[in-house]
């Protein structure tokens, strides 16, 4: 079975700093997608970023980018120069015929 | 990518009524499926809508409490039945479709509340 594990439910971060938001994953398959999605307090969710398990390279979108460790089964998020807009929840996702869900951390940026 | 309308974004209800969401999608696509957030939880797969076939529920989720209907392929529906207060959730419809976001796209979500 998938399993998706997000072990920081909350994290406070300076406003500019760089935030790391962890994600670990559990999988036999060897063809998986990797997502992260914001969920800000309106409830909609935001496509931030994908990896895909057979990428080289780890993906990047802006000030986002993915720390695929494959080894290791992780796929952290790395925002870069942290905005206040960025206070929200987190979630990381795995698809392998779903899409299967992490239990979310929720960030909160501090001017 | 696809783009989805989902209605009503909001309702209170009193327990033991109904309530039907809707999702209508701007193209056409295979798969549809619904998630339930409750507070302060992730997101849950309810159930998976394919058109002209019966819903596919997932564990902990049954048909004659949350019946869904997929007359086509851009629309679809979930219904909350006879709600008691641990129904009060967020409900969001995704769909797959090609192109952006990787294939899944989601609406914008009903946050229903139970008294």
């Amino acid at each position: 079975a998938q399993k998706i594990t997000q072990t920081q439910p909350g994290m406070f971060v300076q406003e500019k700093e760089a935030v790391t938001l962890d994600c670990t994953y559990d999988t036999s398959d060897p063809s998986y997608g990797l997502f992260w999605y914001k969920q800000p307090s309106s409830g909609e969710m935001i496509f931030l970023i994908y990896q895909g398990s057979y990428d080289q390279q780890n993906a990047t979108e802006g000030r986002y980018s993915l720390n695929f460790q494959k080894a290791r089964k992780s796929a952290n998020l790395v925002i870069s120069a942290s905005q206040l807009g960025d206070s929200a929840m987190y979630f990381c996702a795995m698809r392998y015929e779903k899409l299967t869900f992490g239990t979310g951390t929720r960030l909160t940026i501090i001017p | 990518s696809a783009v989805i309308s989902q209605k009503p974004s909001r309702d209170i209800c009193q327990r033991g009524t109904s309530l039907t969401i809707q999702c209508q999608v701007d193209s056409q696509v295979t798969m549809m499926f619904w998630y339930r957030q409750q507070p302060g939880q992730s997101l849950t797969l309810i159930a998976t809508a394919n058109q002209g076939s019966e819903a596919t529920y997932e564990s902990g989720f049954v048909i004659d409490k949350f019946p869904i209907s997929r007359p086509n392929l851009t629309f679809s529906t979930l219904t909350v039945s006879n709600m008691s207060p641990e129904d009060s959730s967020i409900y969001l419809c995704s769909v797959v479709s090609p192109g952006a976001n990787y294939g899944y796209t989601f609406g914008s979500g009903t946050r229903l509340t139970v008294v």
